[in-house]
């Protein structure tokens, strides 16, 4: 099976702190995408990359970067955390190049809190 | 990318089979649809995919009518664990899946 690894099940950080989530794959993927989710909002996308070095923006990028300098590991940077982006973040990866034709494998989430 | 209507909530009982119709009503003709199902504090797990008719496999079945406007996810007898959010989504070829917010599928004892 395919396993997802996100660094963090719980995270706490302080306003303005710059704070790394880290996604790891063990499955050769070429896509990963990293997603946030919110009560009542669903899941929106926040970057994702089909290969090393390629990044992608989503919906809602602002205040994220993200970096994938190997290919099984992607990481989401908040330059500076702010209350807003308290939030569970979601880490995904495909086998294709096309997200819409492929299984999407998840992490468990990470669970940032903002203080 | 289509957009989907799903009803924001359901409630079942155990051993009962339970249909979740999504409407696409802006499906278009490469489209495939798509199925997920995501328990509390976890990740969405792909459940299944169709295309047209019916595809069935270990954890479901999908029905998509000939026009391919609406397809119904059901799961036969379903248990407590069954208990998520089910979300229905359409597309093919793109770079990027979007997400709506899904069925809240309650299963009561």
């Amino acid at each position: 099976d395919v396993k997802v690894t996100q660094s963090s099940r719980y995270l706490v950080k302080r306003t303005g702190e710059k704070v790394f989530l880290e996604c790891v794959q063990d499955m050769d993927h070429e896509n990963m995408f990293w997603y946030r989710q919110d009560p009542g909002l669903g899941l929106r996308l926040i970057y994702f990359s089909y290969d090393v070095k390629m990044k992608e923006k989503g919906d809602i990028p602002e205040g994220y970067s993200v970096s994938r300098e190997k290919k099984e590991r992607f990481s989401l940077i908040l330059e500076s955390a702010s209350t807003n982006q308290t939030s569970m973040y979601l880490c995904a990866s495909s086998l294709g190049l096309k997200a819409t034709n492929e299984k999407l494998f998840f992490g468990s989430g990470t669970q940032l809190s903002v203080l | 990318l289509a957009k989907t209507t799903q009803p924001i909530s359901m409630d079942s009982y155990e051993g009962q089979e339970v249909n979740i119709t999504c409407s696409h009503n802006n499906i278009a003709t490469n489209d495939y649809i798509t199925w997920y199902q995501q328990f509390p504090s976890q990740g969405p797990r792909f459940i299944i995919q169709g295309y047209k008719t019916k595809v069935t496999n270990e954890v479901a079945s999908l029905f998509i009518p000939a026009d391919r406007k609406s397809s119904t996810l059901s799961l036969p007898r379903v248990s407590l664990s069954d208990t998520a959010v089910y979300y229905c989504l359409v597309g093919w070829g793109d770079d990027k899946i979007i997400f709506g917010k899904g069925t809240r599928l309650h299963i009561l004892p």
